[in-house]
């Protein structure tokens, strides 16, 4: 594997249900990163990790909790989500939080919340 | 109004260049991106370019950065039913940030 990846790429979910989304990245970074991408909406930043610590909460809702175990995984553990969760959630990483590094992203898993 | 901004949507025919244009408000940006996102995926890095350039050229792809104006542009030489696809403008570095802030995305049709 190469890059950043994501499973599951496709995830429907009860308001009921629990569920995780794991992401990987095989960069080497240290930073990694969670997205909330909703339709006719700019792209939204919830979580930053760096070296395994979180530095970013974007006022995100406790519904999402994230998990980050070493600098090569990240988890977006889900519960009683909405409907208006659906969205498509991408993770990136960097090499660290310094402003001249990139960010690259993964394929993103597509949540329908019902 | 929003800190980057971009048209939705530019449709070109096949063969021709497109123009995607973006705008963004901080003076202070050191790096501004863009990125592609195609149906059902991520996005990925087409190109950057640092706040003391003018202009960048990978191969089909032109980026040309107005800091006067603040205003980026990316061209797309010889456009081709490949391209087509959602262009994400990005800039990071104002007020030292290292948190890129996105434009909307600019939806690129190409048809025959």
């Amino acid at each position: 594997e190469t890059g950043v990846t994501q499973t599951p790429r496709h995830l429907v979910m009860g308001m009921t249900n629990k569920k995780s989304l794991k992401c990987e990245q095989h960069l080497g970074h240290n930073a990694m990163y969670w997205y909330k991408q909703s339709a006719k909406k700019p792209l939204e930043l919830m979580f930053v990790y760096n070296f395994k610590e979180q530095t970013e909460n974007n006022s995100v809702p406790s519904r999402f909790s994230p998990e980050c175990p070493n600098s090569s995984h990240l988890f977006l553990h889900l519960h009683t989500l909405q409907p208006e969760d659906s969205a498509l959630y991408l993770c990136a990483s960097s090499q660290d939080l310094t402003v001249q590094e990139t960010q690259y992203f993964g394929p993103g898993t597509r949540l329908l919340v019902l | 109004g929003e800190d980057v901004e971009q048209s939705l949507f530019l449709s070109v025919r096949e063969g021709d260049s497109s123009v995607i244009n973006c705008t963004y408000t901080d003076s202070s940006s050191t790096y501004l991106y863009w990125y592609k996102q195609e149906p059902g995926a991520g996005l990925q890095l087409l190109t950057y370019i640092f706040s003391n350039m003018d202009m960048k050229q990978d191969q089909r792809l032109t980026v040309l950065l107005n800091k006067k104006d603040k205003h980026l542009s990316l061209r797309i030489a010889d456009t081709q039913t490949g391209d087509s696809a959602i262009y994400f403008c990005a800039e990071k570095g104002s007020g030292g940030s290292y948190i890129p802030t996105f434009g909307r995305g600019t939806s690129l049709i190409v048809h025959p």
